[in-house]
């Protein structure tokens, strides 16, 4: 089937409000992760979902973001009072069931915060 | 906390040179290793995954090695051509499933 998708492939928004961004996982992947790619600090983890298991956040650089997968399917990330050090690509990917735990990468969300 | 290393940051060669990149992490014990291609503007396209009990994975041009005990890893690639210009991502995986981390790039120009 189709791969990891993406929306929207690119925000404007003013500092100050909220966004939500939106992953769709490949069709039957339980795993899913965000991740940011930002010019000073290269590809960060954020978030990880896995099936049923609470979520592992350990990555979220503050309590401004959040993210949710409803249905073990589709995620959103929610970044509220964006801030000009949000700018920056955020990337999802998916994981099988398979044994060698290959992430699939979308293509990604570019954020820009004014 | 793992910390992956790519060395060079930037590559210039002429085209059907063969090359080196080089990825460098701190931490041993890890599951696997994945190279991944991004092009600008673009996600990212995995080229090779590495098990941490194999030492090597072919795929066309490409060679990825792992050396898990000194904590090295290279991609190979073979005869370049103008088309394999992008940036290459080394990423580790520590614990079965769960997070990669990534490794700076290596940003890659082949030249006609």
């Amino acid at each position: 089937g189709a791969g990891v998708s993406q929306s929207p492939s690119n925000k404007v928004t003013e500092k100050g409000k909220d966004v939500e961004l939106r992953c769709d996982p490949i069709s039957g992947h339980t795993a899913l992760y965000w991740y940011r790619q930002s010019l000073g600090q290269g590809l960060e983890f954020l978030i990880y979902f896995q099936g049923n298991s609470a979520p592992d956040k350990s990555g979220l650089p503050s309590d401004r973001f959040s993210a949710e997968r409803t249905g073990g399917s589709v995620s959103t990330l929610t970044i509220q009072r964006t801030q000009q050090e949000d700018s920056a690509v955020y990337l999802c990917a998916s994981r099988g069931t398979g044994g060698n735990y290959e992430q699939y990468f979308g293509p990604g969300t570019r954020l820009t915060v004014t | 906390k793992q910390e992956v290393t790519q060395i060079p940051a930037a590559l210039s060669v002429p085209e059907g040179e063969n090359l080196v990149l080089n990825c460098s992490f701190t931490d041993s014990a890890i599951y696997n290793l994945q190279w991944f291609r991004q092009d600008p503007g673009k996600g990212l396209t995995s080229l090779l995954l590495i098990q941490s009990s194999q030492r090597e994975q072919t795929s066309g041009r490409l060679n990825a090695s792992l050396d898990k005990s000194s904590g090295r890893s290279t991609l190979y690639i073979a005869a370049s051509q103008p088309g394999d210009s992008a940036t290459y991502l080394c990423a580790v995986n520590s614990n079965a499933g769960n997070m990669l981390t990534f490794g700076g790039g290596t940003r890659l120009m082949v030249k006609p």
